[in-house]
């Protein structure tokens, strides 16, 4: 079972927003402002999308954002396009005694 | 351009022991935290080990505590897994990552290599 919650299966049409949700507990994502989000596309290596809950590396494309309320992390996808088709992860610090970072189960975006 | 390429993966029996390897390229690896990140067949991500930039400060997850070890050799440019006890959960493609600075946070990741633990 994962630490982080997230839903298991998201869509969208192109052009359209959407967000995937992360929750956690005080623990993690609600108590500290290191959640990050990761897209990875089958077979390839993860790509960080998202750091410090809002912040986006460079390169990064701007339709992507993230957020956070109390225990619940989110990522929105505005302007959805075909090539945005893909898992996406959360990831969070944690204070838990048996982990440093704890991942979500993951989320697969379907682009219709 | 930063390269990070796992090796050393393969089929391992039960109980078995395996030695993963990832080799840095195209930045200063010893000003950088590494970690492994593991990801079941057709299952998510699962932070396995952190090293601290200068190997003084490690963690484990708890699956793994007592049976796999991290290490550096900033001179070398490489980073380490040492598995031993094998299981059969532990089957996966192991990802070398490097760490930007905040925890969780991993910008560049090698291409993995897979481990099968498996009679």
């Amino acid at each position: 079972q994962s630490a982080l919650t997230q839903p298991a299966s998201v869509s969208g049409s192109p052009g359209q927003s959407i967000t995937i949700s992360c929750t956690g507990t005080s623990s993690d994502v609600g108590g500290y402002n290191y959640v990050s989000w990761y897209q990875q596309h089958p077979g390839k290596a993860p790509k960080l999308m998202i750091y410090e809950v809002s912040n986006r590396p460079s390169g990064v494309s701007n339709r992507f954002s993230g957020s956070k309320s109390g225990n619940t992390a989110s990522l929105t996808i505005s302007g959805l396009q075909a090539e945005d088709e893909a898992d996406y992860y959360c990831s969070s610090y944690t204070s838990s005694s048996t982990l440093a970072v704890v991942f979500g189960g993951g989320t697969k975006l379907t682009v219709l | 351009e930063v390269q990070l390429v796992e090796s050393g993966g393969g089929l391992v029996q039960p109980g078995g022991s395996l030695r993963l390897s990832c080799a840095a390229s195209g930045f200063t690896f010893s000003s950088y935290e590494m970690n492994w990140v593991r990801q079941a067949p057709g299952k998510g991500l699962e932070w396995v080990s952190y090293i601290s930039s200068s190997g003084s400060t490690i963690y484990y997850a708890d699956s793994v505590k007592g049976r796999f070890t991290i290490s550096r050799d900033n001179a070398k440019n490489s980073l380490y897994l040492q598995m031993n006890s094998l299981r059969a959960e532990d089957t996966a493609v192991y990802y070398c990552a490097r760490e930007v600075d905040v925890w969780g946070s991993y910008d560049y990741w090698g291409q993995g290599t897979l481990v099968t633990v498996s009679s």
